[in-house]
């Protein structure tokens, strides 16, 4: 079965600090989701990556993929408080089954 | 309505009762799924419904059942539940499996607790 990880799980950062989550996973894919959840809320779609090298940015948010690496990195710039939320990432083989491969999450939390 | 629907949003029931939750995409949709969402586990997938089929039951006990009556709408019928059942449930929808991509979108969740 395909294996998501997330790191780290729990991250607390300063407002206006650069950091980065990884989303590793164990098989093949070339397709890759990222999602926000806010406290007691539903997950929100951010990103959608569909190859090799694909970048996508929105705000002081962007995520990048390596399907060769099986990595995708979400990189938060400048830090606001806005931004705490938990963050998944999902792995989609592209099966007609529709699943998708869900991590952890990292919930991140920016302070003053 | 836009998006993704549940109700009720939040539900407390014995262990003896029987109640359902309900779902709805105004997306135009294909495919329906139902993900549980616990305090200590990552998100679970529970069912998939493609074009009104289940394609997918991830071995969920028995006392969960679904519905999915067209491709709108989806349902889960719950009876004699246990208090580890308590959870955030999580209804999505995507355009078809197998496409492109299969981005899901997802409804606000109906918050679970079984005393």
């Amino acid at each position: 079965e395909l294996k998501v990880e997330q790191n780290p799980l729990f991250l607390s950062m300063q407002e206006g600090k650069n950091y980065t989550i990884y989303c590793n996973y164990s098989t093949t894919s070339d397709r890759l989701y990222w999602y926000r959840q806010d406290p007691g809320k539903s997950l929100e779609s951010l990103f959608v990556l569909l190859s090799n090298g694909a970048v996508k940015q929105e705000g002081r948010l962007m995520a990048s993929l390596d399907t060769k690496a099986r990595l995708s990195t979400l990189h938060i710039t400048a830090a606001v408080h806005d931004l705490s939320a938990t963050y998944f990432c999902a792995v989609d083989r592209g099966s007609t089954l529709g699943r998708l491969y869900f991590g952890r999450g990292t919930q991140l939390t920016v302070w003053p | 309505e836009t998006g993704v629907t549940q109700t009720p949003r939040h539900l407390v029931m014995g262990m003896t009762n029987k109640k359902s939750l309900k779902c709805e995409q105004h997306l135009g949709h294909n495919a329906m799924y139902w993900y549980k969402q616990s305090a200590k586990k990552p998100l679970e997938l529970m069912f998939v419904y493609n074009f009104k089929e289940q394609t997918e039951n991830n071995s969920v006990p028995s006392r969960f059942s679904p519905e999915c009556p067209n491709s709108s709408h989806l349902f889960l019928h719950l009876h004699t539940l246990q208090p580890e059942d308590s959870a955030l449930y999580l209804c999505a929808s995507s355009l078809q499996p197998g496409l492109a991509y299969n981005e899901q979108f997802f409804g606000p969740g109906t918050r679970l607790t079984v005393l």
